[in-house]
């Protein structure tokens, strides 16, 4: 079946605009993960979704940054007025559950720059 | 000090030979992932582990919950096994289903193999 996938892949972006990232996690998955992976570093974590809920978003850097899961399948990341640090790439995964038998299938991934 | 701890950062061996990558950290978990990522690509899990030892074709990783240490090994190298090998865990001994979630990353090390 088909896996997680993101859109779109790449996106450039002028300082001060508005950006939305897509995630469509695999059927059936029902949590969803967001993590924000700087140029040479490990990936950091953003929030979390089971289903529709945003039961953590702790990882969000700040008031610009705001995720959302409608209808607990699709899931768009948004920053709002975009800054040059917020340049990175932006992984989504899902995961069936939450338990520790299950593993989370990540996407390939939007590199967002702000010039 | 980060709670994951990956060596080397940088890892450049001949094709044939006998990798090891090393992973610390510093917090109880409840499990320990091993992923893989190519550049401009997504993350793929290699491993999810709690104890011991997995195997998987030319890849082997090892666990030592009480001295915190993990190792991936890749036997009998290849070109195609270069890329980023991260290591996660996943923290929360003991936590209630739904919040034992969060994966916290190392830096990664960057595995190439040549020729």
């Amino acid at each position: 079946g088909a896996g997680v996938s993101q859109s779109p892949r790449y996106k450039v972006a002028k300082r001060g605009q508005d950006v939305a990232l897509r995630c469509d996690p695999i059927s059936g998955h029902v949590s969803l993960f967001w993590y924000q992976q700087a140029l040479g570093q490990g990936p950091e974590f953003l929030t979390y979704f089971q289903n529709e809920a945003q039961l953590d978003k702790s990882g969000l850097p700040s008031d610009r940054f705001f995720a959302e899961r409608p209808e607990g399948s699709v899931s768009t990341l948004k920053i709002q007025r975009t800054q040059q640090e917020d340049s990175a790439v932006y992984l989504c995964a899902s995961s069936h559950s939450t338990g520790n038998s299950y593993e989370q299938y990540f996407g390939p991934g939007t590199r967002l720059t702000v010039t | 000090k980060n709670e994951v701890e990956q060596s080397p950062q940088n890892l450049t061996a001949q094709e044939g030979e006998f990798i090891t990558i090393n992973c610390s950290y510093s917090v109880g978990i409840s499990a320990l992932h091993w992923l893989q990522q190519h550049p401009g690509g997504g993350i793929v899990s290699l491993f999810m582990l709690s104890s011991g030892k997995k195997k998987h074709g030319r890849l082997i990783a090892t666990i030592n919950i009480q001295e915190k240490h993990s190792s991936l090994h890749i036997t009998a190298s290849h070109p195609r096994d270069s890329a980023v090998y991260i290591c996660a865990v996943r923290s929360g001994v003991g936590k209630i289903e739904g919040s034992n979630y969060k994966l916290t990353f190392g830096k990664g090390t960057l595995l190439t193999v040549n020729p």
